[in-house]
């Protein structure tokens, strides 16, 4: 049971460099999300996706771009990577965005180093 | 401005006590809280919840209590096993936003 799939593991980039972070799920959900977590603080949702074909800034949108490929796949992209980028980002996944307490899946992480 | 806080970064609890995880939140407009219990290197795995329309929810070894007039949540975990240290996260869903709010979380240590 995979759930949610997130490639690569670990990364490091050079400032100004882009960089594409890979999600999949195969649970078949509607909505995935986009979140970072900076160390001592709690996840900030950076995108989400509520169904295939739409997507949606959250909290802290600037300096990314996202994709939602098809219903499995949803992808993070740093056209232009600073070191306030430095992260680890979390992809997560969910059956449908707005049934109430829906509890989210998520990923094990990118964690993600910009020099 | 946060709107979930998690005012203990950690605690410390001997095996097979009482766990007690607090969380305060400041949106009203929030209609459904989370827990999340997160192992280092691995994503948040989902815990129990709770509506706001209930003050309490229990599932196991977890329960979780809300106070709506005072807005605090706190996560039991009873008895407290050695496999429940990790970071627990708190987070509301509503109030105007798409995703989850989280709060900063708090590292659980369970004392042999």
């Amino acid at each position: 049971n995979a759930g949610v799939t997130q490639t690569p593991k670990f990364q490091v980039l050079k400032t100004g460099q882009s960089m594409t972070l890979q999600c999949a799920q195969d649970m078949n959900h509607n909505s995935m999300y986009w979140y970072r977590q900076d160390p001592g603080m709690g996840l900030r949702l950076i995108y989400y996706s509520a169904s295939e074909g739409t997507t949606d800034k959250g909290e802290v949108p600037n300096g990314y771009n996202v994709s939602r490929l098809n219903k499995r796949e949803f992808s993070l992209r740093l056209e232009s990577a600073a070191p306030s980028q430095t992260s680890v980002y979390f992809c997560a996944s969910s059956d449908v965005l707005k049934v109430r307490g829906q509890p989210q899946h998520f990923g094990d992480g990118t964690r993600l180093s910009i020099l | 401005d946060q709107q979930v806080k998690q005012n203990s970064p950690s605690l410390s609890v001997q095996e097979g006590r009482i766990s007690i995880l607090n969380c305060d939140y400041t949106n009203s407009m929030f209609d459904y809280f989370l827990w999340y219990k997160k192992y280092p290197a691995e994503g948040p795995t989902f815990l129990i919840s709770i509506s706001s329309i209930k003050d309490k929810n229990e599932d196991g070894r977890f329960t979780v209590f809300l106070n709506k007039s005072a807005k605090h949540l706190s996560l039991h975990i009873v008895p407290s096993q050695p496999g429940d240290s990790a970071v627990y996260f708190c987070a509301a869903f509503g109030g105007g936003a798409d995703g989850l709010t989280f709060g900063k979380g708090t590292h659980l240590i369970i004392q042999p």
